[in-house]
């Protein structure tokens, strides 16, 4: 069966501290993969997307991730967070471009100043 | 980016009555809207697609006789949640895929139902 799985469901860290969020994923066939960040009150907001070619993605607000096909993972990164950050960060894959999403159960992260 | 407004935000209900929640596209047309909810601490799941002008499509196990949804126009769906008991309280998401061919979906705020 299809599947998204995050790793954390919640994390803490400092500001100026790195971030890295698991994402695994169990798919047959082509996928495209994604990363959705909810700040507090507000819309689903797109982070990134991969679809094909550089695995190393790079996206909004100085987050990447990297595809790694053999291990079937999508993590998100960021070197150095901002309190800013502090948001729920969803990873979701897609066997179309646009909108018929499985997602992970999500990850809280919360960045202390 | 396109913007999606899901009305009401939260909504409480008695059990036994129907629910409308309202999911617009405001600056671009949407083809099709997709509706998710989620429980607390586990992922969105996918309930159903809606397609303008014509049924929706349902995931399996998502009942839609319970689960009405209508997209009568390229800016709105409608979700009503009919007879809602307890159980159906959730977060419902909408998203919509610009029909001018974009390659992402953009999601509403979501609506917290609580049936008690």
């Amino acid at each position: 069966a299809q599947s998204v799985s995050q790793h954390n469901h919640h994390v803490i860290l400092s500001e100026a501290a790195s971030l890295e969020l698991g994402c695994n994923y169990s798919y047959g066939g082509t996928v495209n993969l994604f990363w959705y960040v909810q700040y507090p009150g507000q819309h689903l907001q797109l982070l990134l997307k991969y679809f094909s070619g550089d695995p190393l993605v790079k996206g909004i607000k100085g987050f990447e991730a990297e595809f790694i096909k053999s291990k079937f993972s999508f993590n998100l990164r960021k070197p150095s967070v901002q309190w800013s950050d502090t948001a729920e960060y969803f990873c979701a894959a897609a066997t179309d471009s646009w909108g018929k999403f499985q997602f992970g159960a999500g990850t809280q992260v919360v960045v202390t100043p | 980016g396109a913007v999606v407004s899901q009305h009401p935000s939260r909504v409480i209900c008695k059990s036994g009555t129907s629910v409308k929640i309202e999911c617009r596209s405001l600056d671009f047309q949407a083809t099709t809207m997709f509706w998710y909810r989620q429980f607390p601490k586990q992922s969105l799941m996918l309930m159903a697609t809606s397609n303008e002008g014509s049924k929706a499509t349902y995931e399996q196990g998502v009942e839609k006789d319970k689960f009405l949804i209508n997209h009568a126009s390229l800016t709105l769906s409608t979700l009503t949640v009919t007879s809602a008991h307890p159980e159906d309280s959730s977060f419902y998401i909408c998203s919509a895929r610009d029909g001018g061919g974009s390659t992402e979906a953009f999601f509403g705020q979501g609506t917290r139902l609580t049936v008690v």
